[in-house]
């Protein structure tokens, strides 16, 4: 079954620990993504990938990390550095750049 | 740049009332616009694009470049409309799609 899927669905972060969240497609597409949906404020872009090894920073990026070293994963770090961590992370990808994106259930994250 | 405004972060109205969700863009080229919908529970989900020209689930949406707007509309809302949606614009190759805040539907009994 194609699709997205991140893991886990729930995570819990200890003040000043780096965690990472786990992004993995099967469809074969080029594009990847990182939202954060925090409620009122819709989805924030953290990074993006067009294409394996390459990135970019999107809206929110301080305090966050991000690698593409294979096309079908592109994980999350979430960093000490990121001062409100608490929220719900959500991975896109898509064929390319600005086609339409398909969704993965996401992954909240709270701070203990 | 591209902006997407969706100008109501909460719409509430009775079943079988008509509805209308609103986005404007800001995009001085030619933009592809999208509506996606994240009912509760579930992953945020493509509803429709506007250069398919479709209806899916009864929601239409019509590109109006004069008005920059792609506003999401059912004739008769039912109460399993309730989500939260969010419009998209997507502009010319190699640019990323920008989403709207979102708004948030509420069709009550």
């Amino acid at each position: 079954d194609g699709g997205i899927t991140q893991s886990p669905k729930y995570l819990f972060r200890k003040e000043g620990q780096n965690v990472t969240l786990s992004c993995e497609q099967n469809l074969n597409h080029d594009a990847m993504y990182w939202y954060r949906q925090d409620p009122g404020q819709g989805l924030r872009l953290i990074y993006y990938s067009q294409i394996v090894n390459d990135f970019q920073k999107g809206d929110i990026a301080e305090g966050y990390s991000v690698s593409r070293e294979k096309k079908e994963s592109f994980p999350l770090t979430v960093t000490s550095a990121q001062k409100n961590p608490t929220a719900f992370y959500l991975c896109a990808s898509s064929i390319s750049i600005n086609q339409p994106q398909h969704f993965g259930d996401g992954t909240r994250l709270s701070i203990l | 740049a591209q902006r997407v405004t969706q100008p109501e972060k909460l719409l509430s109205v009775f079943k079988g009332a008509p509805v209308e969700l609103k986005c404007n863009y800001s995009y001085s080229g030619s933009p592809e616009l999208f509506w996606y919908v994240q009912y509760s529970r579930q992953r945020l989900q493509l509803l429709l694009r506007h250069i398919s020209r479709e209806s899916i689930k009864g929601f239409t949406a019509d590109l109006n470049k004069g008005e920059t707007s792609f506003h999401l509309k059912k004739p008769f809302a039912q109460e399993e409309d309730s989500a939260m949606y969010y419009c998209a614009l997507g502009g010319a190759s190699g640019s990323r799609l920008t989403f709207g805040e979102g708004t948030q539907l509420t069709v009550n009994p």
